[in-house]
């Protein structure tokens, strides 16, 4: 898996975009770049992946830069609800059953 | 899309016993993986579970510690053997189908050792 990067912990008022940096700057060509969220007492939840493009789904938007060295998700309309840890992963395409392997992630905290 | 459904939700238990958690998968699936979640930590991967064959595990986490057993394409055992206090965590079941997008996971299974 590629090595990934994320800042410990970050706090976001409620309403308002919330935008978790991940840097993956040993990524290769042909590794996606995952996201999942571990709400508290759950199990992990996938959220959204992309190659090369920027994504969008219900749950967020991907970002990520032409290089391919680093990647943003947002969540538009942050919600209390959206407080969890934000895994970023990116693991190799070749087989798309491989294992994830989870880094520390990001603690997001909403903010009423 | 899946639902797993892990058993039992929490238990406590007494140091050198075992407890066996279930994971049933409410469609077929190719992998099965089971993790760790120690308090406030992240999740480590502890075994791929395969069906029909030895389960594989990561460094630092042996068969005689966790055994697995996968019979089907649906269900998967994971014994926590010889308990201790350091045992103490949430243990999760993960699963994913043949080209899938995503994986999904269990609720996780709270273990105390007493």
């Amino acid at each position: 898996d590629a090595k990934t990067t994320q800042p410990t912990s970050m706090d976001c008022a409620e309403g308002r975009a919330a935008n978790l940096p991940c840097n993956h700057s040993t990524i290769s060509g042909n590794e996606y770049v995952y996201w999942y969220r571990q709400i508290h007492s759950q199990g992990p939840q996938y959220i959204i992946h992309g190659l090369k493009n920027n994504e969008t789904n219900e749950m967020a938007s991907l970002i990520i830069t032409e290089d391919r060295k680093s990647s943003t998700l947002i969540l538009p309309h942050a919600t209390l609800r959206d407080t969890a840890v934000y895994y970023c992963i990116a693991p190799p395409l070749r087989n798309r059953d491989d294992k994830i392997i989870f880094g520390k992630g990001t603690r997001l905290h909403i903010l009423p | 899309s899946a639902v797993i459904s892990q058993k039992p939700s929490r238990d406590i238990c007494q140091r050198g016993t075992s407890l066996t958690i279930q994971c049933q998968v409410d469609s077929q699936v190719t992998m099965m993986f089971w993790y760790r979640q120690q308090p406030g930590q992240s999740l480590t991967l502890i075994a791929t579970a395969n069906q029909g064959s030895e389960a594989t595990y990561e460094s630092g986490f042996v068969i005689d510690k966790f055994p697995i057993s996968r019979p089907n394409l649906t269900f998967s055992t994971l014994t926590v053997s010889n308990m201790s206090p350091e045992d103490s965590s949430i243990y999760l079941c993960s699963a994913q189908g043949a080209g899938w997008t995503e994986a999904f996971f269990g609720q996780g299974t709270r273990l105390t050792v007493v």
